[in-house]
C-alpha cells in the first residue's frame, strides 16, 4: 500500500462544475495535510493545508479533512480552465514530522 | 517577499561531468528540502535540511550526489559523475517549520539534461 495514494485522473470536469480530488493515507497519527498545484512544466505551488477534522475554506478552494476515514480531499468550486493542473496531496507523517509524504498526483482537465 | 530561488534554470551538461545546482531559501526559512522529479513522475525526496545538519540523506540514490548547506541558508546539490538517468527536474523547497508545521514552499527548479 502506497503511503499517500491520488487517482492519477485525469479527471475531467466542464467549466463551471465542481472537481473533486481525493487522497487517502496510511499514518492514522498523521497531523497535517497539504494541497499543491503543479502546471505542466512548472513547481509545485501550495494551495492550502489542513490540521483539523472538518472543512476548511479559501475561495473557490475547500480542503475537507476525514481523519477517522484517513482520507482528505479538495474541491473547487466554478472551475475554470486555468485550474487544469495535476493536484499533489501531501501529509506529514507521526513517524517523521520532518518530511512531507507526497502522492503522485492526480492531473484535472476543466473543459470550456 | 522574494520566494525560493533556484540556479541555474537549466543546465545541459555531459556524461561523466560534475554539476553543481544552487538552491536560496525563503529569508528566515530553517528547514531545506531537495526532492528530484522526472517526466512525467511524482516527486522524490532526496534529502532535507534542518540549519546546516542534513537529518535525513535517506533518498540520495548513490555515493555520487551530495548537498550541502551554509549560513543556514543556501544549499547546494552536488552530482559527480553524471549519468544519463539523472536528467530530471530539480526542485528545492523550504519551510520556516514554525508551530511544528511543515509547509513547504517550492523553488522553480532546476532542469538537468546529461547527454
Amino acid at each position: 500500500q502506497k503511503e499517500v495514494e491520488q487517482n492519477s485522473g485525469p479527471l475531467s470536469v466542464p467549466e463551471g462544475a465542481i472537481a473533486s480530488l481525493n487522497c487517502t493515507y496510511s499514518d492514522r497519527g498523521s497531523q497535517s495535510f497539504f494541497w499543491y498545484r503543479q502546471y505542466s512544466g512548472k513547481s509545485p505551488e501550495l494551495i492550502m493545508f489542513i490540521y483539523s477534522n472538518g472543512d476548511k475554506e479559501d475561495g473557490r478552494f475547500t480542503a475537507q479533512l476525514n481523519k477517522a476515514s484517513q482520507y482528505v480531499s479538495l474541491l473547487i468550486r466554478d472551475s475554470q480552465p486555468s485550474d487544469s493542473a495535476t493536484y499533489l496531496c501531501a501529509v506529514n507523517f507521526l513517524y517523521n514530522t520532518d518530511k512531507l509524504i507526497f502522492g503522485t498526483g492526480t492531473r484535472l482537465q476543466v473543459f470550456p | 517577499g522574494a520566494g525560493v530561488s533556484q540556479s541555474p534554470s537549466n543546465k545541459v551538461t555531459e556524461k561523466g561531468k560534475d554539476v553543481e545546482l544552487r538552491c536560496d531559501p525563503i529569508s528566515g526559512h530553517t528547514a531545506l528540502y531537495w526532492y528530484r522529479q522526472s517526466l512525467g513522475q511524482g516527486l522524490e525526496f532526496l534529502i532535507y535540511f534542518q540549519g546546516n545538519s542534513a537529518p535525513d540523506k535517506s533518498g540520495l540514490p548513490s555515493d555520487r550526489f551530495s548537498a550541502e548547506r551554509t549560513g543556514g541558508s543556501v544549499s547546494t546539490l552536488t552530482i559527480q559523475r553524471t549519468q544519463q538517468e539523472d536528467s530530471a527536474v530539480y526542485l528545492c523547497a523550504s519551510s520556516p517549520r514554525t508551530r511544528g508545521y511543515n509547509e513547504q514552499f517550492f523553488g522553480p527548479g532546476t532542469r538537468l539534461t546529461v547527454l
